[in-house]
């Protein structure tokens, strides 16, 4: 079976820093991008950035460039979404998802999300 | 950067009906367009790819047309399943978008 595992929910404190992961399996893990969605509590999806792990290759939503790091273990099919100084407003669910399609045009595969609460 | 614009935001309809939304780009995008169902508390779960094509699963009540800026998803006959929100999704040069969803209700 195809899947991606996130990591647990995260509550933590203004300025602190933080890592999740997202852990592929039934698939060749460097063979397809994995991107990172934001939903912020009660609000819409926001693609936040995207990276091909068979050679770590990122591109980022201008909204998120240089507000988070993506990146890779191919080793252990594992993605990583990281913040170096969270805010009250990186408060939200954040899924990883599987790209697909000629262009990875599309997202067919889901994590079933990180909770992140940043709060003091 | 290509917008998405959703309409309507919030649909209110009966089992039965078939229901229509619609998703507009800023510019063209091809058939570079994917459609999600998300349920409260659920991950998003994709529908329909490159436009029109139907993911493996996904009941054929489902249907999406459209290419360039306008699409639309169509469901044939809403069933009680199908009370979610849906967001269209679009790709551009290694920019990836979506609306902003819309929300069937139950009326």
């Amino acid at each position: 079976e195809v899947q991606l595992v996130q990591s647990g929910a995260e509550v933590k404190k203004p300025g602190e820093s933080l890592k999740i992961s997202c852990k592929g399996s039934g698939y060749s893990f460097t063979s397809y991008w994995i991107g990172w969605v934001r939903q912020m509590p009660g609000k819409g999806l926001e693609w936040m950035g995207i990276i091909y792990p068979g050679d770590s290759d990122t591109r980022y939503s201008p909204s998120f460039q240089g507000q988070v790091t993506i990146s890779a273990d191919k080793s252990i099919s594992t993605a990583y979404l990281q913040w170096s100084s969270l805010k009250a407003s990186d408060t939200a669910m954040y899924y990883c998802a599987r790209h697909n399609g000629d262009y990875s045009d599309y997202m067919d595969v889901w994590g079933k999300g990180t909770t992140v609460t940043v709060s003091s | 950067d290509i917008q998405m614009t959703q309409s309507p935001s919030t649909l209110s309809a009966s089992v039965g009906d078939r229901v229509t939304i619609t998703c507009r780009a800023s510019q063209s995008i091809s058939s570079w367009l994917a459609w999600y169902q998300q349920k409260p508390g659920k991950a998003p779960k994709l529908l329909i790819y490159k436009a029109s094509s139907l993911e493996s699963g996904v009941p054929s009540r489902f249907s999406g047309s459209g290419s360039g800026t306008e699409f639309t998803l169509t469901i044939s006959s809403l069933q009680p399943d199908d009370f979610a929100t849906y967001y269209c999704q679009q790709y551009n040069s290694y920019t990836w978008t979506f609306g902003q969803g819309t929300k069937v209700e139950i009326k």
